[in-house]
């Protein structure tokens, strides 16, 4: 979806070393995600804000840590605590409303992060 | 909290067959499920949803069928064509107290269609 921009595409770092992940969407959603996807094992919930400056942990927080000071951007740091960094990160954002329990969610095209 | 899980994790059918993905999720304060298809070092892109006041719902050749009360929902592809291979993931949205909002995904299913 060209609404949600995840940069950089490739991201590669060494060990030890802290590195944020961007995450920017133009759709005017109230609510962003971040997952984490592994081979063989699906799509992981890190973090999500339903709205600005609120933010709650999701299946596999630790090790990252995430801000949202405006509505349009969720940044993801992927800390040095983080024991296995290396894997596929997607954002994602939906909207929410009186129907919100039914709105999709919107991914964007996602970094892959490589830490030696 | 909501734990979704999916079933077969791969899948290979014949050109023509009709393939079928299941989920299952375990807290009924659950109320959306959608689906996703996603293509090879590409994003997850919804081919359809459901709502838990619907039964069943149908787009051409996909169809996903819910049972609130077992709580379980199901992919149905019909008529399968080499371009349906992907991997596929089932997904639920809690609404229950303090992680409403949040939303699981299942394992995903590998489906494969051979010409």
């Amino acid at each position: 979806d060209g609404g949600i921009t995840q940069s950089p595409k490739y991201l590669f770092r060494k060990e030890g070393q802290n590195v944020t992940l961007s995450c920017e969407q133009n759709l005017n959603h109230d609510a962003m995600y971040w997952y984490r996807q592994d081979p063989g094992q699906g799509l992981r919930l890190i973090y999500y804000s339903q709205i600005v400056n609120d933010f709650q942990k999701g299946d596999i927080a630790e090790g990252y840590s995430v801000s949202r000071e405006k509505k349009e951007s969720f940044p993801l740091t992927v800390t040095s605590a983080q024991k296995n960094p290396t894997a596929f990160y997607l954002c994602a954002s939906r909207n929410l409303g009186q129907s919100s329990y039914n709105s999709p969610l919107h991914f964007g095209n996602g970094t892959r992060l490589t830490v030696t | 909290g909501e734990n979704v899980e999916q079933h077969p994790s791969t899948l290979s059918v014949q050109e023509g067959d009709s393939a079928v993905i299941k989920c299952t999720y375990s807290d009924s304060a659950s109320n959306y499920f959608p689906w996703y298809k996603q293509e090879l070092g590409k994003r997850p892109q919804l081919i359809i949803d459901i709502r838990s006041n619907v039964g069943e719902k149908k787009d051409q050749r996909i169809a996903v069928t819910l049972n609130k009360t077992a709580k379980h929902f199901s992919l149905h592809i019909t008529e399968t064509q080499p371009e349906d291979s992907a991997v596929y993931f089932c997904a639920a949205i809690y609404t229950g107290g303090t992680s409403y909002g949040k939303l699981t995904f299942g394992q995903g299913t590998i489906l494969t269609v051979h010409p």
